[in-house]
């Protein structure tokens, strides 16, 4: 099954303690990307990946690292998480044209307390 | 300023109603994509659309690129259809999605 998979699905860390999410996919889809979700915000781009070694800042990319070692996988750092970013992220990844199939991961709820 | 505007941003519907939520934008894309998320997160793409219209069981995408704009139309609305839709447009250049922030539809049985 065509597919993106993240995970955790639910973390809860505290301030400061280096964290990772991972995210794989198995469609052989040059473009990778993380967004986060928040209330009234909508979905917001942090780094994006047209292939790998490739990667590029999306919207909010302050307090968060990528790396694209490997075509499948994209992985979301937080190095020192702060409280704002408790959030909703998604990875996704599309062929590079991003015109047809587009798919996402089930989502990481984050909690920083 | 958001390069994508949805509108309304919230909907509620008796079972059975015709639904239509709008997208407009401001720039010129390639492509823009209606998305699903229901209650519980996960996202799912029902659309892309470049030009004209396009259909899947009982909802239909439509896109006028002159006119910068795109609505998504639910026939014979249902429970199950209650989720956000969210649009997404991809411009013409760079490598960035505009999103907007989303309808939350409900439909009442």
């Amino acid at each position: 099954e065509a597919q993106v998979t993240q995970n955790p699905r639910y973390l809860i860390t505290v301030t400061g303690k280096k964290l990772t999410v991972t995210c794989s996919q198995n469609m052989n889809h040059e473009y990778m990307s993380w967004y986060r979700q928040d209330p009234g915000l909508g979905l917001r781009q942090i780094y994006y990946s047209m292939n790998v070694e490739v990667t590029d800042k999306g919207d909010v990319p302050e307090g968060y690292k990528v790396s694209r070692k490997e075509k499948r996988n994209f992985p979301l750092i937080l190095e020192s998480p702060s409280p704002n970013q408790t959030s909703l992220y998604f990875c996704a990844s599309s062929p590079i044209d991003r015109v047809g199939g587009y798919t996402f991961g089930s989502g990481t709820r984050l909690t920083v307390v | 300023k958001n390069e994508v505007e949805q509108s309304p941003q919230n909907l509620t519907a008796q079972e059975g109603e015709f639904i239509t939520i709008n997208c407009s934008y401001s720039v010129g894309i390639s492509a823009l994509h209606w998305l699903q998320q229901h209650p519980g997160g996960g996202i799912v793409s029902l659309f892309m659309l470049s030009s004209g219209k396009k259909k899947h069981g009982r909802l239909i995408a439509t896109i006028n690129i002159q006119e910068k704009h795109s609505s998504l139309h639910i026939t014979a609305s249902h429970p199950r259809d209650s989720a956000v839709y969210i649009c997404a447009a991809l411009p013409n250049t760079g490598n960035q999605f505009y999103f907007g922030t989303g309808t939350s539809l409900t439909v009442i049985p």
